[in-house]
């Protein structure tokens, strides 16, 4: 049981460049998340989706894009990286409220970004 | 919006009992989770709380008392793996998506 799989788990850019991280789960969760943790700031969403082909913002969204094309996947996009988008992304998935409104949030285990 | 507390760190000793606060504010409280994070590895679920009252899991307890804004994670036996980061998160009813919004959590160190 796989859970929630992340790649890449390691990644260097340089700035302007372009990339996309792949967040993958196994557990038939309708809803999926893209966080990022810095130090001191603890874990901001990016962006969040309730449903395959539906997205929405979070608090910090801005230089982000995501695409939820299937249910199991969802895909977080740096179209120009800036040194400011260093940080650590977690993906997570949960059931909808509708479902289960009491199950937690499931994490995956991260990937390190560094833009230079 | 929210704004949610919690202590930067603690430190405890091995086979003591520690207690982790965490004061919040919201507009529509609909549920608080205690997740756990060691160094370099994925946040995990530890509790969950929606009404008033401790539950209690093990080793660990949360409490909960909604016309406070407040919650605290209990800690008891401790041990040297307990050292981790410990995060407060409050979910919100408006909004959808089942949000969450994290505190910046508390390292706490447990030491012999």
């Amino acid at each position: 049981n796989a859970g929630v799989t992340q790649t890449p788990k390691f990644r260097v850019l340089k700035t302007g460049q372009s990339m996309t991280l792949l967040c993958a789960q196994d557990m038939n969760h309708e809803y999926m998340y893209w966080y990022r943790q810095d130090p001191g700031m603890g874990l901001r969403l990016i962006h969040y989706s309730v449903g395959e082909g539906t997205t929405a913002k979070g608090e910090v969204p801005d230089g982000y894009n995501v695409s939820r094309l299937k249910k199991q996947n969802f895909l977080l996009g740096l179209e120009s990286a800036a040194p400011s988008q260093t940080s650590v992304y977690f993906c997570a998935s949960s059931y909808s409220s509708y479902r289960d409104p009491n199950q937690p949030q499931h994490f995956g285990d991260g990937t390190r970004l560094s833009i230079l | 919006g929210q704004n949610i507390d919690q202590p930067t760190e603690m430190t405890a000793t091995e086979g003591a009992i520690v207690q982790i606060n965490c004061t919040y504010q919201t507009s529509g409280f609909n549920g608080l989770f205690w997740y756990q994070q060691h160094a370099g590895e994925a946040p995990t679920f530890l509790s969950y709380n929606v009404l008033d009252g401790l539950e209690e899991k093990g080793r660990f307890s949360s409490f909960l008392s909604r016309s406070k804004g407040y919650s605290y994670l209990l800690l008891k036996e401790l041990q040297m793996k307990d050292s981790a980061s410990y995060l407060c998160a409050v979910r919100e009813v408006t909004g959808g998506g089942n949000k969450l919004t994290f505190g910046t959590g508390t390292q706490l160190k447990v030491e012999l």
